[in-house]
């Protein structure tokens, strides 16, 4: 079976430009999740989706992030515009509520560099 | 806010000796899990123990939870290279599947 995939998995770009992050959960799976990684902040839950529907966004730093999921099959991340200071590695995963176990299943993530 | 913290931050044993790994963290849970991290990957889900659990074994893992202390341990017996990774503990709470991680712990295996 496919795991969670994400793409790009290298991402260079310059300050001020949009960046686009885009996943694709597993099949089933009706919770969606993105999380962005730093050395500093560790892991930190930006926003998650259940059924396509945004759930809790308090985590998105500020308006620069959106985040959509248009079908149960694909969610992006857009950041417009970027500053270096997005500069971390982006996860997606999904779950299953019918697990009641709440494990979550992670792509390889998307290293954003922003100069 | 973070939830978990983990304890230490990095850890270096020797191949086959074991590790353990810490988690506190601050509120009410429903369930602790573990996860593992390789350098350049995503997240694997190693273990779940719930609140009403005190110990749970899976292969060379043993998971400890105290409620009263807030606090979960990570044993990994007889340790290997390939276990060199991170390993971070998350907590989920009420009916979510919204879990928030710990800052993790860095362990390296020397053979």
């Amino acid at each position: 079976d496919a795991g969670v995939i994400q793409s790009p998995r290298h991402e260079v770009t310059e300050m001020g430009q949009e960046v686009t992050l885009r996943c694709k959960p597993i099949s089933g799976h009706d919770y969606l999740f993105w999380y962005r990684q730093t050395m500093m902040r560790g892991l930190e839950l930006l926003i998650y989706f259940n059924n396509n529907v945004p759930i809790d966004d308090s985590g998105m730093p500020e308006d620069r992030f959106s985040a959509k999921m248009p079908n149960a099959s694909f969610s992006t991340l857009k950041i417009q515009p970027s500053e270096p200071r997005d500069s971390a590695v982006y996860f997606c995963a999904s779950s299953h509520s019918g697990t009641n176990t709440g494990e979550l299943f992670f792509g390889e993530g998307s290293r954003l560099t922003v100069l | 806010s973070q939830q978990g913290e983990e304890d230490p931050q990095a850890l270096s044993i020797q191949e086959g000796e074991n590790a353990t790994m810490n988690c506190s963290y601050k509120t009410s849970i429903n369930n602790l899990q573990w996860y593992r991290q390789n350098s350049g990957r995503g997240l694997v889900h190693l273990i779940l123990i719930r609140s009403n659990e005190r110990e749970k074994h899976s292969g060379r893992l043993r998971v400890t939870l105290d409620t009263s202390k807030k606090s979960s341990s990570l044993l990994i017996t007889a340790s290997r290279a390939a276990d060199t990774a991170s390993y971070f503990c998350a907590t989920g709470k009420g009916g979510a599947q919204k879990l928030v991680f710990g800052q993790g712990t860095r362990l390296t295996i020397n053979p």
